[in-house]
């Protein structure tokens, strides 16, 4: 069965430091994998999406992040956060649960502090 | 933009109560979903549907049910409402089972049963 595990439950980092979310994940086929972030009160909102090609994806709100299939891993990062960047964020994986659809299975979430 | 819509942000029941929580979308999408989110345990699926009229069984569907009866409104039905019923929930649509599948979510409704 699929899995992700995000290592980190809560990271606090300065404003203008640099960030990385890490995810790993356990899946038997080629991923389709997502970074979302909620913000307090509010849904999940997707920042970027890998299935193929470039292993380095470029999101929204200046996140990128890399897959590397040899650590099953999925990191977010972001060269210098802000403080609007503060939030959860989860990581999740698509994987085919029978009947001919697909579902997401999401981490457990990184909780971001951003110190001013 | 893909609009996903919850009845209420806030929600105050008693126990043994039968609550019904809706979600609408309004981009004809062939999916959706019922999660609940838990400090500590992420985003754990209820139910989902891929079709009106059909159901299926996510990872923590005891106490719920669902209904679908038009393709764009998706019910989630606490049949009796329990204090460990108390979550933050989320509905999530997506636009078929192919390709990315991305899902697109609505703000949350947070149940509180007393």
């Amino acid at each position: 069965a699929q899995s992700v595990t995000q290592p980190d439950i809560h990271i606090t980092v300065s404003e203008g430091a640099s960030l990385e979310l890490r995810c790993n994940y356990s899946y038997g086929a080629t991923p389709y994998l997502f970074w979302y972030v909620q913000s307090p009160g509010q849904g999940l909102q997707l920042l970027l999406k890998y299935f193929s090609g470039d292993t380095l994806v470029q999101g929204i709100k200046g996140f990128e992040a890399e897959f590397k299939r040899s650590q099953s891993s999925f990191n977010l990062r972001k060269p210098s956060v802000h403080w609007s960047d503060a939030a959860e964020y989860f990581c999740a994986v698509r994987a085919y649960s029978g009947a001919g659809s697909y579902q997401l299975t999401f981490g457990k979430g990184t909780k971001l502090s951003v110190i001013p | 933009d893909v609009k996903v819509t919850q009845s209420s942000r806030y929600l105050v029941k008693r126990t043994g109560e039968k609550v019904f929580l809706e979600c609408v979308q309004d981009m004809d999408h062939e999916n959706m979903f019922w999660y609940r989110q838990d400090p500590g345990l992420g985003l754990r699926l209820i139910y989902f549907s891929y079709d009106v009229k059909m159901k299926e069984k996510g990872d923590i569907p005891e106490g719920y049910s669902v209904s679908r009866e038009k393709k764009e409104r998706f019910s989630l039905i606490l049949e009796s409402a329990s204090t460990n019923q108390t979550s933050m929930y989320l509905c999530a649509s997506s636009l078929s089972s192919k390709g990315w599948n991305e899902q697109f979510f609505g703000p949350g409704t947070r149940l509180t049963v007393l």
